[in-house]
């Protein structure tokens, strides 16, 4: 059965540092990956997906994540982190037809000036 | 364009109550899925729309849960009666079609079981 693992309940940064936020799946076919921000009281937005080609993909808000399968992982990443990025951020691992989605447990981003 | 909608943001109820929460996907959007929410875990599906037709639903409870799309637009969940292990924040997505759509999520409805 596919999963996500999200290792990190929470993490917390200094503004202007980088992130990295770790992901593993366990998915028997060919992963199609996900990355959602949810700020408080708000839904979920999708920062960035993969489905195939480049394993370096570009997202919205400067994130980016690299897809390697070797170890199963699909980390994401940002250079310099902003205050705003303050939220809890969800993996999710998806077949390519059908679109039904599994998510990981969700990091949770504090960041401090 | 307008997102998606859910209302009420907020429901508090006692156990074997029942609720019911509303959405309103965006405009031409064929799939609607529901979620569920709860503190501390990822969102779980309950059920997934195609128009009025269901798409998914082996994680629906179907004991308490139902869920209908009479037109293919808007949807409600409902759960009755109610058990504490229902509190949650439940969302709404929709996306154009099946695949590989991008899945756009309202504000969710925060349930608290009493």
């Amino acid at each position: 059965a596919q999963s996500v693992t999200q290792p990190d309940i929470h993490i917390t940064v200094s503004e202007g540092a980088s992130l990295e936020l770790r992901c593993n799946y366990s998915y028997g076919a060919t992963p199609y990956l996900f990355w959602y921000v949810q700020s408080p009281g708000q839904g979920l937005q999708l920062l960035l997906k993969y489905f195939s080609g480049d394993t370096l993909v570009q997202g919205i808000k400067g994130f980016e994540a690299e897809f390697k399968r070797s170890q199963s992982s699909f980390n994401l990443r940002k250079p310099s982190v902003h205050w705003s990025d303050a939220a809890e951020y969800f993996c999710a691992v998806g077949p390519k037809y059908g679109n039904k989605l599994v998510f990981g447990a969700g990091t949770i981003l504090r960041v401090k000036s | 364009e307008a997102g998606v909608a859910q209302s009420p943001r907020y429901k508090i109820i006692e156990k074997r109550q029942s609720v019911a929460f509303w959405c309103n996907p965006i405009s031409g959007h064929a799939t609607l899925y529901w979620y569920q929410q709860i503190l501390g875990q990822g969102p779980k599906l309950l059920i997934q729309f195609q128009n009025n037709g269901v798409v998914d639903d082996s994680q629906l409870p179907k004991d308490r849960f139902s869920a209908e799309r009479l037109k293919g637009v808007d949807s409600t969940l409902k759960i009755q009666p109610a058990k504490l292990e229902d509190s949650a924040v439940y969302l709404c997505a929709s996306s154009q079609s099946t695949g590989l759509e991008t899945q756009y999520f309202g504000p969710g409805t925060r349930l608290l079981v009493l």
